[in-house]
């Protein structure tokens, strides 16, 4: 199994700070990289898929970047809905395995 | 717009079964991959299974394989997820979600849970 590793595990900002998370893949996966955002209570939401693909209806001050096993979120100017626990998943292979996640806090 | 909800969920004595269904509306239900995500409480997301737009492809985690079986009515238009053996471990919420596509297979859409509770 692939396994993902996300650092930070928790991170502490402010509002209008610019924000990385890394994922890292225990083997290549090329680009079949996703990354959710999940709120307390609620269901995880889609924000890049393909690694740097926006997922329609996200804000652009999300982008992700990366390939082979290196790979990062970067949310460029933080709004105070954005606090919330970042998931990356690689679907290339089965079984499909998310990272430990990132609880981005202010 | 892509609606999933899920229900069946609830309290159940381990070694018992219970089925979780997934109804969805706002898409060709028939023409996507669904998958089976689940989260114990205060814990990371799990994948749990995935199946093919018609049903003839299946995989499912190391944790689930032998005791869950997934499955899909597309005249209902609803996803099923049979449970058996269960076990405290198996406590979670499940949630299912739309696969993206024949390119890629991660879930861009995905229901509001199921609350699943394994006890005695």
């Amino acid at each position: 199994d692939i396994q993902m590793t996300q650092s930070p595990s928790s991170l502490s900002a402010s509002v209008g700070d610019r924000v990385t998370i890394t994922c890292r893949a225990s083997q290549a996966i090329t680009i079949y990289l996703a990354w959710f955002q999940q709120k307390p209570g609620k269901a995880p939401k889609s924000l890049i898929y393909a690694a740097s693909s926006l997922q329609s209806g996200v804000p652009s001050r999300f982008s992700g970047s990366g390939s082979g096993t290196d790979f990062s979120l970067t949310i460029s100017s933080l709004q105070p809905e954005d606090f919330a626990t970042y998931y990356c998943q690689q679907y290339i292979s089965y079984p499909i395995t998310f990272g430990q996640g990132t609880r981005l806090e202010i | 717009q892509v609606q999933l909800v899920e229900s069946g969920g609830g309290v159940v004595q381990p070694g018992r079964s219970l089925r979780l269904s997934c109804a969805a509306s706002g898409f060709t239900f028939s023409g996507y991959g669904m998958h089976w995500v689940r989260q114990a409480p205060g814990k990371g997301l799990e994948w749990v299974a995935v199946i093919s737009y018609d049903g003839s492809n299946k995989y499912y985690a190391d944790s689930v394989k032998g005791r869950f079986t997934t499955s899909r009515d597309n005249f209902k238009n609803t996803l099923y997820l049979q449970m058996d053996s269960l076990r405290a471990e198996d406590t979670a919420v499940y949630y299912c979600a739309k696969v993206r596509g024949h390119s890629y297979v991660d879930p861009d859409y995905w229901g509001q849970g199921t609350l699943v509770t394994v006890s005695s």
